[in-house]
């Protein structure tokens, strides 16, 4: 079993449809949380951190549910240019050098 | 904003070649990382540094070395390429452990023929 899975997807939605993406880990000892976003042939970009509490980015939000150890992204009123593939991240506590464990990644395709 | 920068964003090499990528960051972070991405594959690490000097194997070391003299700068070598060494090299530093996101640079695209 991985240690950080993810729905590859791909999800096909309409412009301004509401779509959420979740990721699970396996290690309870997990501390930090991330969603990237990588478009084809490009680097990984930060997208937000995810906290405790949850937290909003404009259109995006993240949750955290440490009983049941996943994390979720809404992508509320999805624009074209959201289309990418969205990586959750998890670093362990107690490691060296922040090393973090990356998902494969879920595939959004937004369409008009 | 973290500024990673990788030497090259496309390279071509020949089988049993010693090939050098470099990436240097500009945020004094601490903790670099090389990572390599292929399709279907996601990202596996190659090997990461959390001080000058110091280095530690990732997932998929063998094949790779890598050398970390001055904080900065984060070099990855690969000692006699081969083709299943064609990929995508994604290099990454963060600012310390824990909490840190990490921050990749554009990526370099190597072709081992």
């Amino acid at each position: 079993r991985k240690e950080v899975e993810q729905d590859p997807g791909p999800f096909n939605v309409p412009e301004g449809a509401t779509v959420a993406f979740n990721c699970t880990y396996s290690n309870s000892a997990s501390q930090s949380f991330f969603w990237y976003r990588q478009d084809c042939r490009k680097e990984p970009k930060l997208l937000m951190s995810v906290y405790s509490s949850g937290n909003e980015d404009g259109r995006f939000t993240a949750q955290l549910n440490r009983a049941s150890q996943y994390i979720s992204l809404l992508i509320r009123d999805s624009k074209l240019s959201d289309s990418a593939t969205y990586l959750c991240v998890v670093n362990m506590r107690n490691t060296n050098a922040g090393k973090s464990t990356f998902g494969d990644g879920t595939t959004l395709t937004v369409k008009p | 904003d973290v500024k990673v920068t990788q030497s090259s964003r496309y390279l071509v090499k020949r089988t049993g070649e010693k090939v050098f990528l470099e990436c240097v960051q500009d945020m004094d972070h601490e903790n670099m990382f090389w990572y390599r991405q292929d399709p279907g594959l996601g990202l596996r690490l190659i090997y990461f540094s959390y001080d000058v000097k110091m280095k530690e194997k990732g997932d998929i070391p063998e094949g790779y070395s890598v050398s970390r003299e001055k904080k900065e700068r984060f070099s990855l070598i690969l000692e006699s390429a081969s083709t299943n060494q064609t990929s995508m090299y994604l290099c990454a530093s963060s600012l310390t452990w824990g909490n840190q996101p990490q921050h990749f640079g554009d990526g370099t695209r190597l072709s081992i023929l």
